[in-house]
């Protein structure tokens, strides 16, 4: 079964309004996860780091005052998209890491994915 | 940063090979492999740790070379199944961000 589990698959909102995505490690405690986006035959681009406890790591280029990432516990981290529009309609999918020990290393583990369309 | 992969795209007949690289400027700590169908989470295929490594299950193969900066998969015999888009990711060099190469589209023609 899935080790992550993400939530909801699919949305639609508005332009303007915010919507809000879960991610949570079912099995283990995941003090990382990173959240990526996918547009369209384009590669999974990291847009933060999440670190339980602390400030979200953001790359480049990647808004934080509209990509809001919280991540409270050990097992849950959320994505919200404040006032969406419609160019943020994408593939958002978050990730977890976990230490299998020196001969697997670290595991990455994936939600499901949510499928965002802003109106 | 984000490792190169090639080639970008490929079309193959069933029962035909294809070779799938990943190459970085920096050696890397580790590398795994994805294949991602469309609008679905990526589906983890394998990792490498070692230089040198090889490793593979039945007809879908993997190895690193020695100074960690490329890595190849290799699918032999290709069947219907194996299209979709493939992925290596690895931890970016010096960070615990993880991250993705540029993908390969591969299909497989009946």
């Amino acid at each position: 079964g899935a080790v992550v589990s993400q939530h909801p698959s699919r949305v639609i909102c508005k332009s303007g309004t915010s919507v809000k995505i879960e991610c949570r490690s079912l099995d283990f405690q995941a003090t990382t996860m990173f959240w990526y986006r996918q547009f369209p035959k384009q590669s999974l681009m990291l847009m933060a780091t999440s670190n339980e406890g602390s400030k979200a790591t953001y790359e480049q280029g990647v808004e934080k005052d509209k990509f809001l990432i919280n991540h409270a516990s050990l097992t849950l981290s959320t994505l919200t998209v404040t006032s969406a529009h419609p160019e943020d309609s994408s593939f958002y999918i978050c990730s977890a890491s976990a230490w299998l020990g020196e001969s697997s290393g670290n595991t990455i583990y994936f939600g499901e994915g949510s499928w965002l369309t802003v109106v | 940063q984000q490792p190169v992969q090639s080639p970008q795209a490929v079309i193959l007949r069933e029962g035909e090979d294809a070779v799938i690289n990943c190459s970085s400027s920096k050696a890397l700590y580790s590398v795994h492999w994805y294949r991602q169908k469309h609008g679905e989470a990526p589906v983890f295929l394998m990792i490498l740790l070692k230089g040198g490594e090889q490793k593979g299950h039945e007809k879908i193969s993997a190895s690193f070379n020695e100074k960690k900066q490329q890595s190849s998969l290799y699918l032999t015999a290709s069947q219907l199944s194996y299209s979709g888009t493939y992925f290596c990711g690895t931890a970016a060099s010096g960070t615990y961000k993880y991250i993705f190469g540029t993908g390969t589209r591969l299909k497989v023609l009946a």
